[in-house]
């Protein structure tokens, strides 16, 4: 059964601090998704990942920053939590090479800065 | 710049009703269409999906219908239920070698009423 988790479900953070963000597939899937969703706004994807170390810029990557050392972690950074970034994150991950677009989707992170 | 537009932002149905929500693309490239369902506290997950050489797909009481003059797609729940209350997502993409990203409506909660 397809597993997306997240390492918490919610934090509560003080502004400037920095603030890490994990997400892990067990589906041996290549390409792993970081989307922050907001009322009125959806989900709006900050970074991407389709290989090991490898990461592209999504629609809003400014104040983040993401890494992935092994295929199935992917982490989301906020180097200076500001309270603008207080929003519930989403990781999701795909497997293009299987022949499916399907993103499968965590549970997410609520995170609130103070 | 959004560009897939969703509407309406809540929708109320009652039991038994059809629920139709709407969506409208600018970008011709877009190559795959589809729809994610997410219920409070989780992540969304794919509901169904259709592809422009298609103008219709069904599953169950869940129905895309697809009109590529007019770039735009809609969801149709027949036979609404309770348990179909939740948040709906539109989204698109376009095929990239494995490196598809998708772009997400705002959402429409949809709220079956007894």
């Amino acid at each position: 059964d397809v597993k997306v988790t997240q390492s918490s479900r919610y934090l509560v953070k003080r502004t400037g601090e920095k603030v890490f963000l994990e997400c892990v597939q067990d589906m041996d899937h290549e390409n792993m998704f970081w989307y922050r969703q907001d009322p009125g706004l959806g989900l709006r994807l900050i970074y991407f990942s389709y290989d090991v170390k490898m990461k592209e810029k999504g629609d809003i990557p400014e104040g983040y920053s993401v890494s992935r050392e092994k295929k199935e972690r992917f982490s989301l950074i906020l180097e200076s939590a500001s309270t603008n970034q207080t929003s519930m994150y989403l990781c999701a991950s795909s497997s293009p090479s299987s022949g499916q677009e399907t993103q499968y989707f965590g549970p997410g992170t609520r995170l609130l800065v103070l | 710049q959004q560009q897939v537009k969703q509407s309406p932002q809540s929708l109320i149905v009652q039991k038994g009703g059809i629920s139709i929500i709407n969506c409208a693309y600018e970008n011709t490239a877009f190559d795959y269409f589809p729809w994610y369902q997410q219920f409070p506290g989780k992540g969304p997950a794919l509901l169904i999906a259709i592809r422009p050489d298609v103008s219709e797909k069904k599953e169950g009481r869940f129905t895309i219908s697809f009109n590529k003059s007019a770039k735009q797609f809609s969801l149709h729940i027949m036979d609404s239920q309770p348990g179909d209350s939740a948040t709906y997502f539109c989204a698109a993409s376009i095929a990239n070698f494995g490196n598809e990203k998708l772009t997400f409506g705002t959402g429409t909660r949809l709220t079956i009423i007894p």
